[in-house]
C-alpha cells in the first residue's frame, strides 16, 4: 500500500509560472525525498529532507516538512518546458523493518506549456 | 562516478517463463532496493539487500526473488510469469552506509517487461 497521497494528481501551467505540489503521509518518518520521472524513464533524486529539517532549497526547488501534519510540498519556481515530468515524493518510515524501503505517493504529473 | 545501470532495458516474455534481470549499484554503494511500477498500483517496493542479505521485502508473492552478490551487484528473478507482472522494474542503490536512518536512493533507468 502507498503511504504517500499527493496533491494535486496533474498540474498544467505556463512557462515562467511557479509550480507547487503536495505530499502527505501517514507514519513517522526519518526523511522526505522528492523525484521526478520523465515519460516512464528511471526517477531522478531532486532534493532529501530529514524530519527535524522545516525547509531546504536547492537551485529553482523549495521543500517544506511540516512532520505535525505529516505534509510535504516541492515548490519550483520560474518553470521551464524541460521540467514537465512527474513527480515523485518518497518517504521511508522509522523502524528496522523499513530498512531500504521507500514508501511512493502516486505522483503529480507536471506540464509546462512554452 | 558511473550512475545505476540495470540490463536489460526491456524484455518480452511469455505468460510462464521466469525472468532474471539485473542492476549494478553506483561503484561504493551496498544497498539495493528493488521496484515495481505499473500504472494501477505505482511504485511499490519489493525487496532491499545489503552486503548480500536480503534485509527486508515487501509484499509480493514468492515468486519475486533475488539476490546479491560480493561486488553488490544485485539481480531479481520472477518465475511463472503472469499478464499482471508487466511494469517497469526499477532498483536504485544508497550510501555505504546502508540506509539504516535512510538516504538517498539513486534510480537506474530501470527494465520495462511486457508478458504477452
Amino acid at each position: 500500500s502507498q503511504q504517500g497521497e499527493e496533491d494535486p494528481q496533474a498540474l498544467s501551467i505556463q512557462e515562467g509560472e511557479n509550480a507547487t505540489m503536495n505530499c502527505s503521509y501517514k507514519t513517522s518518518i526519518n526523511n522526505l525525498q522528492w523525484y521526478r520521472q520523465n515519460s516512464g524513464r528511471g526517477l531522478v533524486h531532486l532534493i532529501l529532507i530529514r524530519s527535524n529539517e522545516r525547509e531546504k532549497h536547492s537551485g529553482r526547488l523549495r521543500v517544506t516538512l511540516d512532520t505535525s501534519k505529516k505534509s510535504s510540498s516541492l515548490l519550483i519556481t520560474a518553470s521551464r518546458a524541460a521540467d514537465t515530468a512527474s513527480y515523485f515524493c518518497a518517504t521511508d518510515a522509522v523502524g528496522s523493518s523499513n530498512t531500504g524501503k521507500l514508501i511512493f505517493g502516486q505522483g503529480t504529473t507536471l506540464q509546462v506549456k512554452p | 562516478k558511473a550512475g545505476v545501470t540495470q540490463t536489460p532495458r526491456y524484455l518480452i516474455k511469455t505468460r510462464g517463463q521466469q525472468v532474471t534481470l539485473s542492476c549494478s549499484p553506483i561503484s561504493g554503494h551496498r544497498s539495493v532496493s528493488w521496484y515495481q511500477q505499473t500504472p494501477g498500483q505505482g511504485l511499490q517496493f519489493l525487496f532491499e539487500y545489503f552486503s548480500e542479505t536480503q534485509r527486508n521485502k515487501g509484499n509480493f508473492p514468492g515468486r519475486f526473488s533475488g539476490r546479491q552478490f560480493s561486488n553488490s551487484r544485485s539481480e531479481m528473478n520472477v518465475s511463472t510469469l503472469e499478464l499482471g507482472d508487466s511494469a517497469l522494474y526499477l532498483c536504485a542503490s544508497s550510501s555505504p552506509s546502508g540506509g539504516a536512518r535512510g538516504e538517498t536512493q539513486y534510480f537506474g533507468p530501470g527494465t520495462r517487461l511486457l508478458v504477452l
